[in-house]
């Protein structure tokens, strides 16, 4: 299986901030990355996917980049409503796998 | 607008078999441009990918769970099923349905989801 380590596993930011997460695989995934956002008690939603690509409706603050085995998301300028946990999927191989999540908390 | 339902017991015993369905509604299962599966996500931990049905009826598990799972598709009733064999505490968890995209651009993304249902097993 291809392992996602995300980092750092949590942080506190401020509204406003620009904030980045890292995710690595322990093999190439080449673009095959996804990024969800997860709030407490609900299921993910997708943010971006194809490493770099924002789903339809997700704000443009969001923005992802990376290939191989190195990933990043950023959130441009933090809202109120971004305070979640962030998880990165890959999708090269089965089975798909997650990271363990990046929680980012009001600072 | 697509719509997963996660239907089944919110309490199962142990060494008992859960059985869940996810109603899909908002569009066809038949599509062939996804796969439909199943993630679950203990108390607290991360999530864990279950296995994926296509429409006609071809199946991956993954490996972990892979001699006790069983999922399965009826395409009449626009739904699909997740079978759970020998359930132990530690199979707990909220269970997801999900949508994965099959073709084109983001391929393998889990573009829609299910609300989740907890899943405790208990004596």
């Amino acid at each position: 299986d291809i392992q996602m380590t995300q980092s750092p596993s949590s942080l506190s930011a401020s509204v406003g901030d620009r904030v980045t997460i890292t995710c690595r695989a322990s093999q190439s995934v080449s673009s095959y990355l996804n990024w969800y956002q997860q709030k407490p008690g609900k299921a993910p939603k997708v943010l971006i996917y194809a490493a770099s690509s924002l789903q339809s409706g997700v704000p443009s603050r969001f923005s992802g980049s990376g290939s191989g085995t190195d990933f990043t998301l950023t959130i441009s300028s933090l809202q109120p409503e971004d305070f979640a946990t962030y998880l990165c999927q890959q999708s090269y191989s089965m089975p798909l796998t997650f990271g363990g999540g990046t929680k980012v908390e009001i600072k | 607008q697509l719509q997963l339902q996660e239907s089944g017991p919110g309490l199962v015993k142990p060494s008992e078999t859960l059985s869940l369905t996810c109603t899909v509604s908002g569009g066809s299962i038949s599509s062939s441009s996804y796969y439909w599966g199943w993630i679950r996500q203990p108390p607290g931990k991360g999530l864990e990918w279950i296995g994926s049905i296509y429409y006609s009826g071809s199946t991956y598990y993954n490996p972990s769970l892979k001699s006790r799972v069983t999922i399965s598709v009826d395409t009449s009733k626009n739904l699909f099923s997740l079978k759970l064999d020998s359930m132990t505490a530690a199979d707990t968890a909220v269970f997801y349905c999900v949508r994965r995209v099959r073709i084109g651009q983001g391929t393998g993304a889990l573009d829609y989801w299910g609300q989740g249902t907890l899943v405790t097993v208990s004596s």
